[in-house]
């Protein structure tokens, strides 16, 4: 079945970098953008970017642009967003998402089980 | 694009039935059929109800439905069970994406 499993919770300091894996399995990885999406506790979805799997293209939400990179490596299936200068209000569950793959359309289905990033001094 | 519009919370009590709305603009809720509907439990993933404004996933139960006037899209729960009991988020893509800020929905 077609799953997505992400790495494990962080903890960092504020400046400083994290980067978050989505391993991909059931599927053909290069067929299907992925997106990124964060939830602060207790608040609602925020929508990062996607990542363009086949050709490495991607297309990032403005607020995230110069901080945000997603790439790929399509020899082991899995994704990753990459996050840099990191302040208390990232503090957040990071989800990867897999694209519908149908042209005009988006939805996202499945999701990945979130990976919890904690900011904190 | 700014946030979708979606009350906070809503609530039903079972066997009844509910809606919760999503209301954008006609740059996006308004244009396009894009609109999606996720169920979000405590403390797991989103997951996908209703895509393209009202076509269920296979799995979905057919208590859910999904529909759209101008700008403004809905999803009903009939039957409301108490599994039922969720967040629910809209969601609008159209060059980026944008989620509504989440209902919570408690069944009495």
């Amino acid at each position: 079945q077609v799953q997505l499993v992400q790495s494990g919770a962080e903890v960092k300091k504020p400046g400083a970098s994290v980067k978050v894996s989505c391993k991909a399995s059931g599927y053909t990885f290069t067929g299907y953008y992925m997106h990124w999406v964060r939830q602060a506790p207790g608040q609602g979805l925020e929508w990062m970017g996607w990542i363009n799997p086949n050709s490495g293209g991607t297309n990032y939400a403005q607020k995230f642009q110069g901080r945000v990179t997603m790439t790929r490596d399509t020899s082991i299936s899995t994704a990753y967003m990459e996050l840099s200068r990191l302040r208390s209000d990232d503090t957040a569950v990071y989800y990867c998402a897999r694209d519908s793959a149908v042209a005009g359309t988006v939805w996202f289905d499945p999701w990945g089980q979130g990976t919890l990033v904690t900011v904190s001094s | 694009q700014s946030a979708l519009t979606q009350p906070a919370s809503v609530s039903g009590s079972p066997g009844q039935s509910i809606t919760i709305s999503c209301t954008g603009t006609s740059s996006d809720v308004g244009s396009y059929n894009l609109v999606s509907w996720y169920q979000q439990h405590p403390g797991k993933a989103p997951k996908l109800m209703i895509y393209e404004g009202s076509k269920r996933p296979s799995g979905v139960s057919n208590r859910f439905s999904g529909s759209k006037s101008g700008n403004t899209a809905s999803l009903t729960i009939s039957g409301l069970q108490a599994e039922d009991e969720a967040d629910y988020y809209c969601c609008s893509y159209a060059g980026s994406g944008v989620f509504g800020g989440g209902t919570k929905l408690t069944v009495l």
